[in-house]
C-alpha cells in the first residue's frame, strides 16, 4: 500500500465551529507532516512529527493543533477559524532515515472557512 | 535558510516537443531534489528526484540533471503529450532532521495538443 489517505474530502466550517482533518497511512513511515496550500501557490509545511513526536511547527497560529496518536494517524484539530485560512490541506508522510526523504503526498482536504 | 528559485513560471510547448524547467538552490548543504507534479485538484504526486551523489536520473520521459557546483538542477521532459500538462514543482532538502522540503514556486506546463 503506497498511499496516503485522508478525510474528509471537503469541508465547510464557520469561524466559530471546531473540526477535525483526519489523514492515514500504512506504508509504515514514521514522519508525518502537514501542508497548507493556497491555490497557485507551493505547498508551505505547518508541522511534522517524528516517531510521534512533534519535531517541526513552522509558529503556526494556535487555532490548528495537530496530533499523532499512533505512526499511521495524524490528525489536524480545526478552532476558531478566520477565512483567510480557507485552502487545501495536505498530509505526507516519508520514511526517517539517511537517503529515505521520499515525502508522499494525500488528496488533501479543501477547507473553506465563512 | 534555503530558498529555491523556479523558472519559467508558466511554459507552452506543442505536442511532442521537450520542456525544461530549472530551480536554482542557494544552501550548499541540499542534497536531496524531488520534483512534484500537481494536476488541477489533485495531490502532488512526486515524479522523480535526485540525490546531491548523482548528476543525472532518467525514467522514461523524464530526466532530471543537477550541477552542484552552481547550485540548479533542471527538470527534462521529453515526446510531451497533453496529460504532462499541469504544475510542476522542484524542492530541495538537506535531508536533516525531519526532511523538510523547501519548495520553489511552480511551473505551469500547457502542452498543446
Amino acid at each position: 500500500d503506497t498511499e496516503v489517505t485522508q478525510t474528509p474530502k471537503h469541508l465547510v466550517m464557520g469561524m466559530t465551529n471546531k473540526k477535525s482533518l483526519k489523514c492515514e497511512q500504512h506504508m509504515g513511515h514514521r514522519a508525518m507532516y502537514w501542508y497548507k496550500q493556497k491555490a497557485k501557490k507551493p505547498p508551505e509545511l505547518m508541522f511534522v512529527y517524528s516517531y510521534e513526536k512533534l519535531s517541526i511547527n513552522e509558529s503556526v497560529p494556535s487555532r490548528f493543533s495537530p496530533e499523532c496518536p499512533n505512526s499511521s494517524l495524524l490528525n489536524l484539530h480545526l478552532h476558531a477559524l478566520q477565512p483567510e485560512d480557507s485552502a487545501l490541506y495536505l498530509c505526507a508522510s516519508s520514511q526517517v532515515g539517511q537517503g529515505r526523504h521520499e515525502q508522499y503526498f494525500g488528496p488533501g482536504t479543501r477547507l473553506t472557512v465563512t | 535558510g534555503e530558498n529555491v528559485e523556479q523558472h519559467p513560471s508558466t511554459l507552452s510547448v506543442q505536442e511532442g516537443d521537450s520542456a525544461v524547467i530549472k530551480c536554482t538552490y542557494s544552501d550548499s548543504a541540499s542534497n536531496y531534489f524531488p520534483w512534484y507534479k500537481q494536476e488541477l485538484g489533485k495531490r502532488p504526486q512526486l515524479i522523480i528526484d535526485i540525490r546531491s551523489n548523482v548528476g543525472e536520473k532518467k525514467d522514461q520521459r523524464i530526466a532530471v540533471t543537477l550541477n552542484k557546483t552552481a547550485k540548479h538542477f533542471s527538470l527534462h521532459i521529453t515526446e510531451t503529450q497533453p496529460e504532462d500538462s499541469a504544475v510542476y514543482f522542484c524542492a530541495a532538502s538537506t535531508g536533516a532532521g525531519s526532511y523538510q522540503l523547501t519548495f520553489g514556486k511552480g511551473t505551469k506546463l500547457s502542452v498543446i495538443p
